[in-house]
This record gives C-alpha cells, sequence and structure tokens, in this order.
C-alpha cells in the first residue's frame, strides 16, 4: 500500500552495528505498529503506538527500540543487530474507531524490509 | 503463549477446489476476527472479516464460518483460482487490554492450474 512506505526496503548488515527502519504513512491514521515476520511464526508485534506520546512494547520487544516522531512517523531500531534478528519487517498503521470501545480497525500494511544479519 | 492458532501451515488444492484454512483462539475477550492475505513481496491486506455476533460472513468466493462455542473461526476460498495462492493469516483483537492484533502462523496456499 503506497500510503504506507518503509525504508530501507532491504538491508544487510554486521552483527553489533545499530540499524534503523523508517516508516512513514499519509493515512492520517493515529495507531502505528512495528511487526517481524518469520517462517511458520507469523506476524508477532514488536512494539505499537497509540499516538505520539504513547508508545507500548509488543511480545518480542527486547532488542529493539522505537521512536515515534510524528504522528505520521515510527522509526524501528536494532541497538546491536545479531543474526537472529535476520527477518521481515512489518510497519502498520490503523485508526482508533470513533467509539473507542470497538475493535474493528483495519490495519495497513507496509511493503516492507527485509533484514539480514550476517 | 500463542493467542491465535492456525492450520494446516500449507495447502495445496486444484482450480476450481474448496480451500480451508482454520484458526482457533482462546481468550473470549477478542471480539473481532480478520483474515489477511499476502502475496510475494507484499504486506498483508485485509481479505475480510468477521464479529463474533454472528456465524457466517461471505464476499464473493471468500466465505468466514464462525464458531463461538468452539473458539474457532474458519476461511473457505471456494471454486479456488490460481490467483488466490498467496499465504494466508487469520488474526484476533479486543477491546481494552486486548486492543491489538493477534496473528496466527499463516497458511500458504498453492492453488494448481
Amino acid at each position: 500500500d503506497a500510503d504506507v512506505t518503509q525504508t530501507p526496503r532491504n538491508r544487510i548488515t554486521k552483527t553489533g552495528k545499530r540499524i534503523m527502519l523508517e516508516c512513514s504513512q499519509t493515512k492520517g491514521h493515529d495507531r502505528m505498529y512495528w511487526y517481524r515476520q518469520d517462517p511458520g511464526l507469523g506476524l508477532r508485534l514488536i512494539y505499537y503506538s497509540f499516538d505520539v506520546k504513547d508508545i507500548n512494547k509488543g511480545e518480542i520487544s527486547d532488542g529493539y527500540s522505537v521512536s515515534r516522531q510524528a504522528q505520521a512517523k515510527f522509526s524501528l531500531s536494532l541497538e546491536s543487530a545479531i543474526p537472529n534478528q535476520t527477518a521481515l519487517y512489518f510497519c502498520a498503521t490503523s485508526q482508533t474507531h470513533r467509539d473507542r470501545d470497538r475493535s474493528t480497525d483495519t490495519q495497513y500494511f507496509g511493503p516492507g524490509t527485509r533484514l539480514t544479519v550476517l | 503463549q500463542q493467542q491465535v492458532k492456525q492450520s494446516p501451515q500449507s495447502l495445496i488444492v486444484q482450480k476450481g477446489g474448496i480451500s480451508i484454512i482454520n484458526c482457533a483462539y482462546e481468550n473470549t475477550a477478542f471480539d473481532y476476527f480478520p483474515w489477511y492475505q499476502q502475496f510475494p513481496g507484499k504486506g498483508p491486506a485485509l481479505l475480510i472479516a468477521i464479529r463474533p455476533d454472528v456465524s457466517e460472513k461471505k464476499e464473493g468466493r471468500f466465505t468466514i464460518s464462525f464458531n463461538k462455542s468452539a473458539k474457532q473461526f474458519s476461511l473457505h476460498i471456494m471454486d479456488s483460482q490460481p490467483g488466490d495462492s498467496a499465504t494466508y493469516f487469520c488474526a484476533a483483537k479486543g477491546a481494552y487490554n486486548f486492543n491489538k492484533f493477534y496473528f496466527g502462523s499463516g497458511t500458504k496456499l498453492n492453488v494448481k492450474p
């Protein structure tokens, strides 16, 4: 979906290096997410943010950090990359329903970043 | 602990056949169950979704069947086509403390011509 962009699309790095993956969206959504995808494990949530001042850990946040620089930008950092962080990383966005108790918001995913840590 | 369990991991179906993918969940706080479709090199995209107040939802060749008492839901693809070959993810979401998505492990569907 061109409304959610990720950079870079592919990245090869070495163990111990710090890297940043960036996500931008033009959908005007307030919620943003970072997932990693591994074969046989599906999508696992790393971090999520419900607005600029709200950052929450997901299932697998160890070794990662995030920054919500603006409503439209959400960056994921690997402080010291290790080989088992080799995966496909997706950013996603959604909009809080006007009835905050409802949970039917659709997530829109970016095209993904393929990260290889040697 | 995996919140949503999906099976099978892979599926091969002949063109025109029916593809069936199953998911199960434990948490009764979930109240929204989407299916996402992912083509190679692309991000997942919403295909169809259901809330537990109905037992079935149909959109074209795609149908979700929902069994609230068994805490199971499934995706049926009728008249499967080679263009349906993709990876499919089920997911679940709830309100309050569970107001984020939990995804199944994915099913890679291959529809043979």
